[in-house]
């Protein structure tokens, strides 16, 4: 079954401190992978996506992901966090075009 | 680019009463997905179109729901009637699909109250 689990449902982090959300999937094909973002309100936006190639990506915001096969895993780091980087992550895996599956989310909680 | 477009942002309803959500996706953008997030389930696709065709309709709750794309540059999902259990965020989202690398661009969504 294709699914994304994500285990992590509340993480709180010191502003300043480094970051790891973590994301494991399960896809019989070739996985295409994404990072996506929700600010309180609003809706998702894309942070970095992996489809081939170097297995750390960067994206934007200063966040990055690095895609391990051999552990099914597309973790999302930042080297050091920001108050505004509070929000929902979601990673996300699916085909090159068509239907994705969403992990439940990782609600990231800044102290200042 | 003004983004995809939804309309309402908010409604309030009552038990019983028909709602309709409105989806603009964004110019030339051939793929356009409904999903439902509320706290329980998260975030949970609804329905898919490419090309105006609806191509998997399986997260569809049950057969109050509906929804339609009658153009490339409009849709609406349909609910009749509304439920308490309806309540939850409802976006829209976008793409063209391998041209974009299958990057959805999300709506600001539409928060349904059902009363």
């Amino acid at each position: 079954a294709q699914s994304v689990t994500q285990p992590d449902i509340h993480i709180t982090v010191s502003e300043g401190a480094s970051l790891e959300l973590r994301c494991n999937y399960s896809y019989g094909a070739t996985p295409y992978l994404f990072w996506y973002v929700q600010s309180p309100g609003q809706g998702l936006q894309l942070l970095l996506k992996y489809f081939s190639g170097d297995t750390l990506v960067q994206g934007i915001k200063g966040f990055e992901a690095e895609f391990k096969r051999s552990q099914s895993s597309f973790n999302l780091r930042k080297p050091s966090v920001h108050w505004s980087d509070a929000a929902e992550y979601f990673c996300a895996v699916g085909p090159l075009s068509g239907k994705l599956i969403f992990g439940q989310g990782t609600t990231l909680q800044v102290k200042p | 680019d003004a983004g995809v477009i939804q309309s309402p942002r908010h409604e309030v309803t009552e038990m019983g009463q028909e709602v309709t959500l409105r989806c603009k996706p964004i110019s030339g953008h051939d793929y356009l997905f409904w999903y439902r997030q509320t706290m329980m389930r998260g975030l949970e696709l609804l329905i898919y179109f490419n090309n105006n065709v609806p191509i998997d309709d399986s997260g569809m709750p049950e057969d109050r729901f509906s929804a339609k794309m009658p153009n490339a540059s409009f849709s609406t999902l349909k609910i009749q009637p509304s439920e308490p259990r309806d309540s939850a965020v409802y976006f829209c989202a976008s793409t063209s699909g391998p041209t974009l690398g299958n990057e959805q661009f999300f709506g600001p969504g539409t928060r349904l109250t059902v009363l």
